[in-house]
């Protein structure tokens, strides 16, 4: 079955730092990835998706994502992180069934920032 | 409207009372999902439309949740005698045919007490 996992919980960087926030999915074929960006008191608003391709996409804001078929991974990455990046992460994929699909979320990774 | 729009944003209700929440999905979009998502938790799939019929509702947790979405646009989840650990945010998203443009709305966060 379609699932995935975020395994950090809470993160914490300093301003400026680098970022990284793991996802990894389980699924039979190509997957359809996402990651979405949740502020407090936000809807989920799109950072970046993967369809097929080039394993390293840019997304908006600064975000990019890697995607590594060998390890069912696709992390997000930033360069360097500034204060309004504090948020909630979530990483998906597409479960298709019967003519339909859906979004499969994960747990999510809330990231904090240090000034 | 430009985007999916979910009425009312916050309802706080009593425990056992019947609540409705409201999804007007982006025009043209056929595919309607709800979602909800708990404190400290990803969104979790309840129910997806496509056109009128329920596609998929595998993800209702009982059958105080019902959904429908009668003409293919708007779309009401309905939860009848509500339990505190109904509370939670309640998202709906709408997208057109295919895996891409899921757009989501900013959600309704219900309180039961």
């Amino acid at each position: 079955a379609q699932s995935v996992t975020q395994p950090d919980i809470h993160i914490t960087v300093s301003e400026g730092a680098s970022l990284e926030l793991r996802c990894n999915y389980s699924y039979g074929a190509t997957p359809y990835l996402f990651w979405y960006v949740q502020s407090p008191g936000q809807g989920l608003q799109l950072l970046l998706k993967y369809f097929s391709g080039d394993t390293l996409f840019q997304g908006i804001k600064g975000f990019e994502a890697e995607f590594k078929r060998s390890q069912s991974s696709f992390n997000l990455r930033k360069p360097s992180v500034h204060w309004s990046d504090a948020a909630e992460y979530f990483c998906a994929v597409v479960f298709f069934s019967g003519g339909y699909n859906k979004l499969i979320f994960g747990a999510g990774t809330r990231l904090a920032v240090h000034p | 409207g430009a985007g999916v729009s979910q009425t009312p944003s916050n309802k706080v209700t009593e425990k056992g009372k019947y609540v409705e929440l409201r999804c007007d999905p982006i025009s043209g979009h056929t595919a309607l999902y709800w979602y909800r998502q708990s404190l400290g938790q990803g969104p979790e799939f309840l129910i997806y439309f496509q056109g009128t019929g329920a596609a998929d509702d595998s993800g209702l947790p009982n059958d105080r949740f019902f959904a429908v979405r009668p003409e293919g646009s708007v779309s009401t989840l309905k939860i009848q005698r509500t339990e505190r650990g109904d509370s939670a945010v309640y998202l709906c998203a709408s997208s057109p045919q295919g895996v891409d443009g899921y757009t989501f709305g900013s959600g309704t966060r219900l309180t039961v007490v």
